[in-house]
């Protein structure tokens, strides 16, 4: 089976700092793919990246990074610099095969990010 | 570009109504799927299709019904709401099931169940 934690449920900064929103996971999949979207106070859903498990390369997209450790299972984002328009819930997601073949996405509980100017 | 769109935005039931909540996709995607969310709970997936005439449940699929008679089209069914179903739907998409494929989401619906 397969699993997210995101343990931080809610991170409150003042805006310039910078956070850091964990996300551990759980397979036993060899190749899996990792997701971070992002929902605005609009409540959409948005994509911010996408890592295979053979790639654990560090991005940095801006003012974002994410940080994909095998060792320890873990899929970090940083917002350096962290601005107001920065306040969402960010989900992480692990897309592993299950019994029929099929990469189906499981989601993490979110964290909420307040970002106070 | 519409992209995946549901409808309605907002809904409010009785307890033991049937509602049908609409999903339509119009990039020729093989994969859909509806999740809920919930304060607290993150995105649980109901059901999902990985083609016309294919689906299976998700995390969580009681009182939920679905079916995928066209590639566009994934309407999520309840058949007698309940107040525990009371959430916000997403539809989602994507070209395929393949692991890297990235989910397009709807806007959303809002359902209250009284």
């Amino acid at each position: 089976a397969q699993k997210v934690t995101q343990a931080q449920t809610e991170i409150s900064v003042v805006e310039k700092e910078d956070v850091t929103l964990d996300c551990v996971y759980e397979t036993r999949d060899t190749t899996y793919y990792l997701f971070w979207y992002k929902q605005p106070p609009s409540g959409e859903l948005v994509f911010l990246i996408r890592r295979n498990s053979f790639d654990e390369q560090n991005e940095i997209s801006g003012r974002y990074s994410w940080n994909f450790q095998k060792s320890t299972s873990s899929f970090n984002f940083t917002i350096t610099a962290s601005q107001v328009v920065d306040s969402a819930v960010y989900f992480c997601a692990l897309s592993a095969t299950t019994s029929g073949g099929s990469y189906i996405p499981t989601f993490g509980r979110g964290t909420s990010l307040i970002v106070h100017p | 570009n519409a992209g995946v769109t549901q409808t309605p935005k907002f809904q409010v039931l009785k307890t033991g109504q049937s509602m049908t909540l609409q999903c339509a996709q119009d990039m020729n995607h093989e994969y859909m799927s509806w999740y809920r969310q919930d304060p607290g709970m993150g995105l649980r997936l109901i059901h999902y299709s990985v083609g016309a005439g294919i689906t299976d449940q998700g995390e969580v699929p009681n009182g939920y019904n679905v079916s995928r008679s066209t590639t566009e089209d994934f309407p999520l069914r309840l058949l007698s709401a309940a107040p525990s179903q009371t959430s916000v739907y997403f539809c989602a998409s994507s070209y395929g099931v393949a692991g890297a494929n990235v989910l397009t989401f709807g806007a959303g619906s809002r359902l209250t169940v009284l």
